[in-house]
């Protein structure tokens, strides 16, 4: 089974502090993804990666940017975490080619007060 | 850019009734669309797909249609159940290289037992 994990379930921060959240995969893909979901929105895709040292944005890239220094490890960081990012985060991973299935990680609801 | 739209927001049946999910897409570049399925609490996953060269998908009691001209697509529910409530997700992926999957708003099924 494909598997990946996001390293914090919950998270609580600050405004003005700078966050990371970790996301890994175990089935060599190439592409991956952070969205955020909030109700009502659905999913909305902040970054996504394609290659090591690669990155695109998405649609709603302002406020974060993203590290993708090894293969199977795809980071996003918030510079300076503000009370509107409060937000559940899904990281996701996929093949290159024909199959575009996407394999989401568990999620990281994260809180700045 | 690449917008979808998905309606509707909620949707209540009777057990055994059939639900419909409609989408729309704004690109006539996409080329694959998946339909997710998120459980309460839990990641979303894929529960079909359909790919632009195929006008209908049938597996088991789920089933998408995709009509490029409208860029519409829909996913059908029959003889649901209450294991079937959920919020659905549909999407449209684009392929730029690395591929960029954009998603619906969702809909919140309710199936009464």
């Amino acid at each position: 089974d494909v598997k990946v994990t996001q390293s914090s379930r919950y998270l609580v921060k600050r405004t003005g502090e700078k966050v990371f959240l970790e996301c890994v995969q175990d089935m060599d893909h190439e592409n991956m993804f952070w969205y955020r979901q909030d109700p009502g929105l659905g999913l909305r895709l902040i970054y996504f990666s394609y290659d090591v040292k690669m990155k695109e944005k998405g649609d709603i890239p302002e406020g974060y940017s993203v590290s993708r220094e090894k293969k199977e490890r795809f980071s996003l960081i918030l510079e300076s975490a503000s009370t509107n990012q409060t937000s559940m985060y899904l990281c996701a991973s996929g093949e290159r080619g024909r199959n575009e299935k996407l394999f989401f990680g568990s999620g990281t609801q994260l809180s700045v007060l | 850019g690449e917008n979808v739209e998905q309606h509707p927001s909620t949707l209540s049946v009777q057990e055994g009734d059939s639900a419909v999910i409609k989408c729309t897409y704004s690109d006539s570049a996409s080329n694959y669309f998946p339909w997710y399925k998120q459980e309460l609490g839990k990641r979303p996953q894929l529960i079909i797909d359909i790919r632009s060269n195929v006008g209908e998908k049938k597996d088991q009691r789920i089933a998408v249609t995709l009509n490029k001209t409208a860029k519409h697509f829909s996913l059908h529910i029959t003889e649901t159940q209450p294991e079937d409530s959920a919020v659905y997700f549909c999407a449209a992926s684009l392929n730029t290289g690395g591929f960029k999957t954009i998603f619906g708003a969702g809909t919140r099924l309710f199936v009464k037992a």
